[in-house]
């Protein structure tokens, strides 16, 4: 079975902190994908990353960093000096076995963020 | 690159009417797309996969006849939801998956239509 937990229901911080969002994921997929997208008040989901299993290199791209472990099945984002723009709900998800299985995307149930002034 | 639109952006109906709604990929072709339901505070809970010029996959516990997806073009996906009930009202999204380096890889999704059954 194919799952992904994001245990943060949500978060508050104070603008300028840095916030770090949990994603553990369950596959017996050797192949597959990770992602995080971004859901800000609009609705419309943002796609921020893709990591494929093979690729445990960490990432950053400006503010945001992103912690992929395979040993702990962890892949999670890191907001550097959160601003008020970050307040948004982020959705962590799993996508195995691309071609087998249609690419479908298993989601977490989501991490609201709330940034305050 | 890699825009997919929905339209309408919301959309009012009386119960027991008939609600289409469309996906589009703006910039790419699209092979596969997907649409999802989302409840408020709710993570997105997917509907069907639809694949140009085929029948949709819909998931377990979807009625297929209530909510009709046709996938006729690269570029273009409908969703109707046929004879809408208050129970129907929801957020509805789509994704679409396309061909391209890159593009398969990943879904990108629409701004999603948000659907008031009174």
């Amino acid at each position: 079975a194919q799952k992904v937990t994001q245990a943060q229901t949500e978060i508050s911080v104070v603008e300028k902190e840095d916030v770090t969002l949990d994603c553990v994921y369950e596959t017996r997929d050797t192949t597959y994908y990770l992602f995080w997208y971004k859901q800000p008040p609009s609705g419309e989901l943002v796609f921020l990353i893709r990591r494929n299993s093979f690729d445990e290199q960490n990432e950053i791209s400006g503010r945001y960093s992103w912690n992929f472990q395979k040993s702990t099945s962890s892949f999670n984002f890191t907001i550097t000096a959160s601003q008020v723009v970050d307040s948004a709900v982020y959705f962590c998800a799993l996508s195995a076995q691309f071609y087998n299985q249609g690419g479908k995307l298993i989601f977490g149930q989501g991490t609201e963020l709330s940034v305050k002034p | 690159g890699a825009v997919v639109s929905q339209h309408p952006s919301w959309v009012i109906c009386k119960s027991g009417t008939s609600v289409k709604i469309e996906c589009r990929s703006l910039d790419f072709q699209a092979t596969t797309m997907f649409w999802y339901r989302q409840f408020p505070k709710q993570s997105l809970m997917l509907m069907a996969t639809s694949n140009e010029g085929s029948k949709a996959t819909y998931e377990q516990g979807v009625e297929k006849d209530k909510f009709l997806i046709n996938h006729a073009s690269l570029t273009l996906s409908t969703l109707t939801v046929t004879s809408a009930h208050p129970e129907d009202s929801s957020f509805y999204i789509c994704s679409a998956r396309g061909l391209g380096q890159g593009l398969t890889d990943t879904q990108y999704f629409g701004p999603g239509t948000r659907l008031t059954v009174l």
